[in-house]
């Protein structure tokens, strides 16, 4: 199953963009990148997730590259409310033993600052 | 449109001792999985049941079991507790389960003494 890297942390002021990066270089040309976030001892929370293009919904933007070996997420206008564990997730292939497993890494905590 | 719900939030038990706990899935899903979380760490994958069967299962002893009834939700059974048993469980519930979304309750926050 493709592994995903990211930073331990980062910071970002209220009212800009966060750009989250995520390496997920041994990614199959059939698995998802997933973003989650989970918020202190929350449930982890959906955000987003894309194939090859790029995605965006009402939370976030998820931008990957052609190579499909990184992805960034964007949260456009952070909030203190931003603030959390972001896991970005490879979503094992249909066609592998191990599809329908959610392999969650460390993350990257976020810290939005006034 | 109710999400995921799990009972109890809270929990605590002795060493040795059984723990059951509950999960609704989301309207309209059928897939259920479960999820450990220690403390400072991602959550880890338990096993996940479809159709009232385990269907995937992660790394996990014997002593962790499950159930899935008729109307999709679904029971954690962990029996001979360890200290090491104390995290976070998590449900979450997807449609099929095949690669589609899952979308986690709030968790029950299990503590063995």
């Amino acid at each position: 199953d493709a592994k995903t890297t990211q930073p331990t942390s980062m910071d970002c002021a209220e009212g800009r963009a966060a750009n989250l990066p995520c390496n997920h270089s041994t990614i199959s040309g059939n698995e998802y990148v997933y973003w989650y976030r989970q918020i202190h001892s929350q449930g982890p929370q959906y955000i987003i997730h894309g194939l090859k293009n790029n995605e965006t919904n009402e939370m976030a933007s998820l931008i990957i590259t052609e190579d499909r070996k990184s992805s960034t997420l964007i949260l456009p206008h952070a909030t203190l409310r931003d603030t959390a564990v972001y896991y970005c997730i490879v979503s094992p292939s249909k066609t592998t033993d191990s599809w329908g497993k959610l392999q969650f890494g460390a993350g990257t905590q976020v810290v939005v600052t006034p | 449109d109710a999400g995921v719900t799990q009972s109890p939030t809270h929990l605590i038990k002795t060493r040795g001792q059984q723990v059951t706990l509950r999960c609704s899935p989301k309207s309209g899903h059928d897939t259920v999985s479960w999820y450990q979380q220690a403390l400072g760490q991602g959550p880890q994958f338990i096993f996940q049941y479809y159709e009232e069967e385990e269907r995937q299962r992660g790394n996990f002893p014997d002593r962790f079991s499950g159930h899935q009834f008729p109307n999709y939700s679904s029971e954690l059974n962990v029996n001979a507790l360890l200290l090491g048993d104390s995290a976070l469980y998590l449900c979450a519930s997807s449609f099929q389960g095949r690669g589609e979304t899952q979308y986690f309750g709030p968790g029950t926050r299990l503590l063995v003494l």
